[in-house]
Order: structure tokens, then C-alpha cells, then sequence
């Protein structure tokens, strides 16, 4: 059975920590890896990862992935309030379904 | 670039009453997906449509549960009859063919009373 399992599954710090998220996967015919946030509303669009090694950066936000071991990692670095968010992965297979995990809940305290 | 659109973006429904959803993707999006996301947890996919046509809809409860994508583009998600654990935030989601990236809609948030 496909599957993405994330953790922690909730996480609470200070502003200014470094926070890293985790993201497993068993997913037959893998084609890519995407990490999205989700405030309130539906998930907005952080990272698409198809390669093994490669970072992928965004201003604090960084995420790398790991074919061999099934993983990857979502960083945030110098955490801000506004970081405050549900983090959810999602593994996109060759047949174009998308596989998502519970996410992590991110609490930033000031 | 318009969004993927979605309405209503709130029902408050009884039980046993139905419910429809609508969904608009991105111009030229091949692919449309409906989750249903409860409370705390993922999205879950309903049902997946390539053009008009349905890819995956193992996990859509066909009891009670259709969803119809004429023409390959608008969809709607519909529930008859609702049941309370039906309330979540349904996201529709659409992506080309050649883009890893999936594009969601704003949901609809249902309340089953």
C-alpha cells in the first residue's frame, strides 16, 4: 500500500529556531516529491523535488530529498510567527496521483 | 494565471440532506482531483479525473458520494445522503499532465449537523 508518513506530528518552538520536518514515503512508480504549507485556507505550493541531492531553497525555507532512503526534509531556518502552519508532503507517482501524508502543525511562539 | 475556483466556499447542511460542489480548474488542466480533508488530518483523494474521464476513485464512498466531470473541464462533487462525519474541507486540485505540481482551489468547508 502507497504511503507518506510525516513527522513529528506537531511541533511547537521559539522564534528564531531551526525547525527540520520529516517526510517517508512507499510509493510505487515515484515520480516527485512536493512539501506545501496549509494556513486556513487550502495548501500553497513550497517545493517539487524529483532529485536525489539536489536542495531546493526558498529565503529560510530549504527541503532536500533522498531516493534511496525513501525520505526527505523540510528546514526552516530563524522560525518566524508566520511560520505558523500545517507543512504537508505529498508524493506525486508516474499514474499523476498524489499521495499525501497528515502533515506536521508548526506552532511559532514570539 | 486564474486559480483553480471553487463555491460554495461554506455549507452548514443536516443530515440526511444532499449537497453539491463545484469546481473550475485551470484553463488547459488536464487532470482534476477532489479530496476531502477532515479535521487534523491530510487530504484524502475522492476521485481523480484525466479529461472527462475517472483514473482513480477507489476510495470515493459510491454509496453516497458522485462526482461528474462533463466536457473535461468543471466538475461537481455531490453527497446525498450527508452524514455527520462527512463534515471536512473539500479542495479540488487541478495539474497538467507534464508538471509535477498540483494547483488547489480554496476548498469548501461542509458542516454536517
Amino acid at each position: 500500500e502507497d504511503k507518506v508518513v510525516q513527522s513529528p506530528l506537531s511541533l511547537v518552538v521559539h522564534e528564531g529556531d531551526t525547525v527540520t520536518l520529516n517526510c517517508s514515503y512507499e510509493v510505487t512508480n515515484f515520480r516527485s516529491l512536493l512539501w506545501y504549507k496549509q494556513e486556513k485556507k487550502a495548501p500553497t505550493f513550497l517545493f517539487m523535488l524529483t532529485s536525489s541531492g539536489i536542495e531546493k531553497k526558498s529565503g529560510r525555507l530549504s527541503s532536500i530529498l533522498d531516493k534511496k532512503e525513501l525520505f526527505s526534509i523540510l528546514n526552516i531556518t530563524a522560525t518566524q510567527t508566520g511560520d505558523s502552519a500545517v507543512y504537508l508532503c505529498a508524493v506525486r507517482s508516474t499514474g499523476n496521483q498524489f499521495y499525501f501524508g497528515t502533515g506536521t502543525s508548526l506552532t511559532v511562539i514570539p | 494565471e486564474a486559480g483553480v475556483a471553487q463555491s460554495p466556499r461554506y455549507k452548514i447542511i443536516e443530515k440526511r440532506q444532499s449537497v453539491a460542489f463545484w469546481c473550475n480548474p485551470i484553463s488547459g488542466h488536464a487532470t482534476l482531483y477532489w479530496y476531502q480533508q477532515i479535521l487534523g488530518q491530510g487530504p484524502k483523494l475522492l476521485i481523480q479525473f484525466q479529461n472527462n474521464g475517472v483514473v482513480d476513485d477507489s476510495q470515493l464512498p459510491k454509496d453516497r458520494f458522485s462526482a461528474e466531470r462533463l466536457k473535461g473541464v468543471d466538475s461537481t462533487l455531490k453527497i446525498q445522503p450527508a452524514k455527520l462525519e462527512d463534515s471536512a474541507v473539500y479542495l479540488c486540485a487541478s495539474s497538467l499532465e507534464g508538471l509535477a505540481r498540483g494547483y488547489f482551489g480554496p476548498g469548501t468547508r461542509l458542516t454536517v449537523t
